[in-house]
């Protein structure tokens, strides 16, 4: 079946300009999750869904990022007045209902690039 | 607060050698523990987990990890490397105290020499 896929797979903006990420889970998967991958690092956290609702956001870096699932499933990852540190891959992860061992299943990320 | 130390940034080893990607953790409850892998280009894929069943846990190609409460470790091993072996490998952990999510180590890479 189908895996986690994110769209799009690169994006280049200008600092200060507003973009969104986008993913589609795995079909049926109750929990979502973004993380951010900067170079050289291990994905860092940024929130978790469990069906629309946001159940924790305590990784957003600052309330320039916002992220949204409405219907409970695809996924749209916000970010306002994008600065060069933005910079980084952003993956997106779903799993089967959320519980703490549950596999995650990771799409192949967005490059953001903020110049 | 959970975390995972990386012992190793990098770590090469001939075809056909034994692998050790080294690992501890810090939790404050009992641990669900993970090794991930990242070849270039592509999304992470799990290779195994731990989840408070037997401590030693055999994932995907060959690969097998030791939960050591004692030592706090999580040793990720292969009795022989493969070309193919080579990527970037997280070492993560999750409490069991709730739907918490996942923290990832720094990565080790790991090259393998013909």
């Amino acid at each position: 079946g189908a895996g986690v896929s994110q769209t799009p797979s690169n994006k280049v903006t200008e600092k200060g300009k507003y973009v969104e990420l986008r993913c589609d889970p795995i079909s049926g998967h109750t929990a979502l999750y973004w993380y951010r991958q900067s170079l050289g690092q291990g994905p860092e956290f940024l929130i978790y869904f469990q069906g629309t609702g946001a159940a924790d956001d305590s990784g957003l870096p600052n309330d320039r990022f916002f992220a949204v699932r409405p219907e409970g499933s695809v996924s749209t990852l916000k970010i306002q007045r994008t600065e060069r540190g933005d910079s980084a891959v952003y993956l997106c992860a779903s799993s089967l209902s959320g519980g703490r061992a549950d596999e995650q299943y990771f799409g192949p990320g967005t490059r953001l690039t903020v110049t | 607060a959970q975390s995972v130390t990386q012992l190793d940034s990098h770590v090469s080893v001939s075809e056909g050698t034994p692998v050790l990607l080294r690992c501890n953790y810090s939790s404050s409850y009992s641990p669900s523990l993970f090794w991930y892998v990242q070849h270039p280009n592509k999304g992470l894929q799990l290779l195994l987990k731990y989840t408070s069943a037997a401590t030693l846990v055999k994932g995907i190609n060959g690969f097998e990890a030791e939960f050591k409460k004692s030592e706090t470790s999580f040793h990720l091993t292969k009795p022989s490397a493969h070309m193919s072996d080579a990527a970037e490998y997280f070492c993560v952990v999750s409490d069991h105290s709730g739907n918490t999510p996942l923290v990832f180590g720094k990565g080790t890479r790991l090259s393998v020499i013909a």
